[in-house]
């Protein structure tokens, strides 16, 4: 089964509002990493969390971390419809594979 | 940073028919790199990785191979296409000594259509 797994599967917000995403998963890791996919392209990483942070900003992203309960949350603050696109979590345990989830697909209505 | 090539961005391929796929990588040495499919509104699946030239792992039995040439050069193949094999595939590269992060960089994908 999948190590990080996003919720929920779909988001549809209007602009200007905040959109949360959460991903859980299943064992210990160095660290976790968020990614946006426009439609029919390839991923982008958008900022990485380590095992012993909590929260991290990068602009209008805000990521939080709690290692104890294996998951984390994406924030994007005041939402644009250029945000509209699939967000992954991804998770590095140490080997040479990083394991991503099913994705949240985010439509941001104008 | 890294930049990632491949191409082409489209196939359409008779069952039973070869696939080449190609992906190269720019700006940086000695990479990790992956190969994933993503099928339509799904997650990524890790099909092989390579630590080095000439080394490759396999994730997922199947018709599909892959080899690494050289050291920032990474193929897929396939001796005969399955319509299963439709999805869109997507090159990877990381560089954990370089940048200090496993961070993936993507290439632009190609969506492969088996008919």
């Amino acid at each position: 089964s999948q190590q990080g797994e996003e919720d929920p599967q779909a988001l549809s917000i209007q602009e200007g509002e905040n959109a949360t995403m959460n991903c859980s998963y299943k064992t210990s890791i160095n660290n976790l990493q968020w990614y946006r996919q426009n439609s029919g392209r390839g991923l982008v990483h958008l900022i990485l969390i380590r095992s012993n942070e909590r929260e991290k900003h990068s602009g209008r992203l805000r990521v939080t971390l709690d290692t104890s309960k294996k998951s984390s949350s994406l924030l994007i603050t005041a939402s644009r419809a250029a945000d509209t696109a699939s967000y992954f979590c991804a998770t590095d345990t140490g080997g040479f594979k990083t394991i991503f989830g099913a994705g949240t697909r985010l439509f941001v209505k104008a | 940073s890294q930049t990632i090539h491949q191409w082409p961005a489209t196939l359409v391929q008779p069952v039973g028919s070869p696939l080449s796929l190609e992906c190269t990588v720019e700006g940086t040495s000695n990479p990790n790199l992956y190969w994933y499919r993503q099928a339509a509104g799904r997650g990524l699946q890790l099909l092989f990785y390579s630590v080095g030239i000439g080394q490759i792992s396999s994730e997922v039995p199947q018709n599909l191979s892959a080899s690494r040439p050289q050291d920032r050069q990474f193929i897929l193949s396939s001796k005969k296409l399955l319509l299963s094999d439709s999805g869109f595939y997507l090159c990877a590269s990381s560089n954990l000594l370089a940048d200090r992060t496993d961070t993936q960089y993507f290439g632009p994908g190609t969506r492969l259509t088996v008919l």
